[in-house]
């Protein structure tokens, strides 16, 4: 239950196109899914998350939609720029009080300009 | 903006020697953890903390890791007999109700 798939685990993309990263989940608790960017040799940011009470959360280029039925969440990122380039984790946390993370093995992302 | 710290940035140590990361987490957080990532693998949970004392912990956390919150500020990792395998990039975290916030991240390289 604790395990987070992730795909694709690399992904190449022109710039301006979308790029769509999915993952999936068993564990029927857990209710809160960040996405965190990490570059190389820095530490993984935030950049969206999203709660199990709302189904899509948008912020400028980047949006999150959760199916919780089908257990799946994904990170769609649209007119992509070269600064972009990076690897994107997804992550659930366990449902209880400890807000510990599960991470996805993580997508690396090249836009290529 | 307040953010988690940590030293150091990079250590050295050769195979059986003890090693202490530090992290100051942000300052009004209640729950801080240690997250392991070997180079080019995904970043992996290794200990909660919460109420001074450990909540939650991994299978990779050993009797060789411990934790401590020595202070009101700081709070520490010690492996006691570093492993070849211990080479990794160690991520302290904290968060007040959800969002955690990374620190820079401590390099360990174990010769």
């Amino acid at each position: 239950g604790e395990n987070v798939e992730q795909h694709p685990s690399t992904l190449s993309v022109q710039e301006g196109d979308s790029a769509v990263i999915k993952c999936t989940y068993s564990d029927s608790a857990s209710n809160y899914f960040p996405w965190y960017k990490q570059e190389l040799g820095k530490r993984p940011q935030l950049i969206i998350d999203i709660r199990s009470n709302v189904g899509e959360k948008k912020d400028q280029r980047i949006a999150v939609t959760l199916n919780k039925t089908a257990k799946h969440f994904s990170l769609h990122i649209t007119e992509t720029q070269p600064e972009d380039s990076a690897v994107y984790f997804c992550a659930k946390n366990s449902g209880g009080s400890n807000y510990k993370l599960t991470f996805g093995k993580g997508t690396l992302l090249t836009v290529n300009p | 903006e307040p953010e988690v710290t940590q030293t150091p940035s990079h250590q050295v140590t050769q195979m059986g020697q003890e090693v202490i990361l530090r992290c100051v987490p942000i300052s009004n957080h209640l729950y801080f953890y240690w997250y392991r990532q070997i180079l080019g693998q995904k970043v992996e949970f290794l200990v909660s903390f919460y109420n001074n004392e450990i909540s939650e912990k991994s299978e990779i956390f050993d009797d060789q890791f411990s934790v401590e919150r020595p202070d009101g500020s700081n709070f520490t990792l010690k492996i006691r007999s570093t492993k070849l395998e211990d080479s990794a990039m160690y991520f302290c975290a904290s968060t007040r109700e959800g969002e955690l916030f990374f620190g820079e991240g401590s390099r360990l390289t174990v010769l």
